[in-house]
């Protein structure tokens, strides 16, 4: 499995954007990059998850290198709700259908400060 | 509406003893996942299934039996608890670009 590199930990005000990044430079061809997060006392989330281009959902932005080999999941306002850890997680794509194995590494634990 | 969920969500035992955890997912997937967090706080996958066929066994030991009576269950029994088998055990189910993880059932073996 290709590994991730996280901050083991960040900082952030509340209401203002927040920057995750994630150092995957082993990446191969076909694996996407996916992010989770884990609230305190809860299972891990899905957050958002890209190939190549940049992606954008409810949640979250992912901003992908050229050359894939760093991400940065970027959080545009911090709520006192995004604390938790923050897991950067390479998914084989060529990994049959929905079946497959997510690799965790140690994430990088988000404190929001009000 | 719970999509993924677990019982019991604590559990306390001694060691030696058998336990099961339940998991039920209502998401219509076909894919199951049981993922274990320990004390560390790491999370690593045990075993997931496909349409009840073992797919994934991440070498755990054969104390750790998964049952799928049908795909929106997949049962953990542990034979033999030990110390070490205290953790958070996660249960999950999947499509294709996104698992969904239940609560998590907290196992402290005394």
């Amino acid at each position: 499995d290709a590994k991730t590199t996280q901050p083991n930990s960040m900082e952030s005000n509340e209401e203002e954007p927040v920057h995750l990044p994630c150092n995957h430079s082993t990446i191969s061809g076909t694996d996407y990059i996916h992010w989770y997060r884990q609230l305190p006392s809860q299972g891990p989330e899905y957050v958002i998850h890209g190939l190549t281009s940049n992606v954008n959902n409810r949640m979250a932005s992912l901003a992908i290198a050229e050359d894939r080999k760093s991400s940065t999941l970027i959080l545009h306002r911090a709520t006192l709700r995004d604390a938790a850890v923050y897991y950067c997680i390479l998914r084989d794509g060529n990994s049959g259908g929905s079946n497959y194995k997510l690799t965790f590494g140690k994430g990088t634990l988000l404190t929001v400060n009000p | 509406d719970t999509a993924v969920s677990q019982t019991p969500k604590y559990l306390v035992t001694q060691m030696g003893n058998d336990k099961s955890i339940k998991c039920e997912q209502n998401l219509g997937h076909d894919t199951m996942y049981w993922y274990k967090q320990d004390s560390k706080k790491f999370l690593k996958i045990m075993f997931s299934y496909n349409n009840k066929e073992l797919i994934i066994n991440e070498t755990v030991p054969n104390r750790f039996s998964p049952k799928s009576p049908d795909k929106a269950h997949l049962n953990l029994h542990i034979n033999s608890l030990e110390l070490g088998d205290s953790a958070v055990y996660f249960c999950a189910s999947s499509q294709v670009y996104e698992q969904f993880f239940g609560p998590g059932t907290r196992l402290t073996v005394l």
